[in-house]
């Protein structure tokens, strides 16, 4: 069964300008949750969805968003880049039917600089 | 605040020995308990699950919780170069959401 993929791999943006990451969760999965990793921060969750709906939600600005189509693709948008916002931003998919017990596998992840 | 702890290490084994990491929460209710490791450079990959009180064994991994103790740890025997990396625990804390915590990880090096 194929992993998790991520699209782009690497990324390098401008101050001011805007991002959309993809991710494909591994087939039958349908919870789709992204994180964004820093040696700063380490990993920090940031929202998730299932069946096309945020189910959860980090503390992160509104300039962080996202969405999942009925596939269970998932894109994720970052609008006016900030310095701050150079991480590398991962993916992960379960497939929800455990609650607590579900197991979150991670795709490659994309990674950001902002110049 | 619910928070997972770590120590960052570096924490540094011969090859050939048993590497021990650990990991604290600060929920008594957390119900799930999960080990990553992450190359440098890489993303996590999972390692290791584990929901009850006791040990886990997994090939030369074993994972040991004590809720009681509100610790986690896991044991690398016969430690390898290859297993020189960062170990992400993860723990899903109370309040319904099943989404894991993380904590900030400890690296391990195994040096030949």
């Amino acid at each position: 069964k194929a992993g998790v993929t991520q699209t782009p791999r690497y990324l390098i943006k401008t101050r001011g300008q805007q991002v959309t990451l993809s991710c494909s969760p591994i087939s039958g999965h349908r919870s789709v949750s992204w994180y964004q990793q820093t040696p700063g921060q380490g990993l920090q969750f940031l929202f998730e969805y299932f069946s096309e709906t945020q189910r959860n939600k980090g503390n992160f600005p509104g300039r962080f968003s996202g969405r999942q189509f009925s596939n269970s693709r998932s894109e994720m948008n970052v609008s006016t880049l900030e310095l701050g916002d150079s991480a590398l931003y991962l993916c992960a998919s379960s497939w929800p039917g455990q609650g607590a017990k579900d197991e979150q596998y991670f795709g490659p992840g994309t990674r950001l600089t902002v110049t | 605040q619910k928070e997972v702890e770590q120590n960052s290490g570096p924490l540094s084994v011969p090859e050939g020995a048993i590497a021990s990491l650990n990991c604290t929460y600060s929920d008594r209710v957390s119900q799930s308990f999960f080990w990553y490791r992450q190359y440098s450079g890489k993303s996590p990959e999972l390692i290791m699950s584990i929901y009850s009180n006791g040990d886990k064994e997994d090939g030369r991994f074993t994972a040991q919780l004590n809720k009681a103790s509100q610790y986690v740890s896991l044991l690398i025997r016969d430690s390898q170069p290859s297993d020189s990396a960062t170990y992400l625990c993860a723990v899903t804390l109370s309040g319904g959401s099943y989404i894991p915590t993380f904590g900030r990880g400890t690296s391990l090096i195994v040096h030949p």
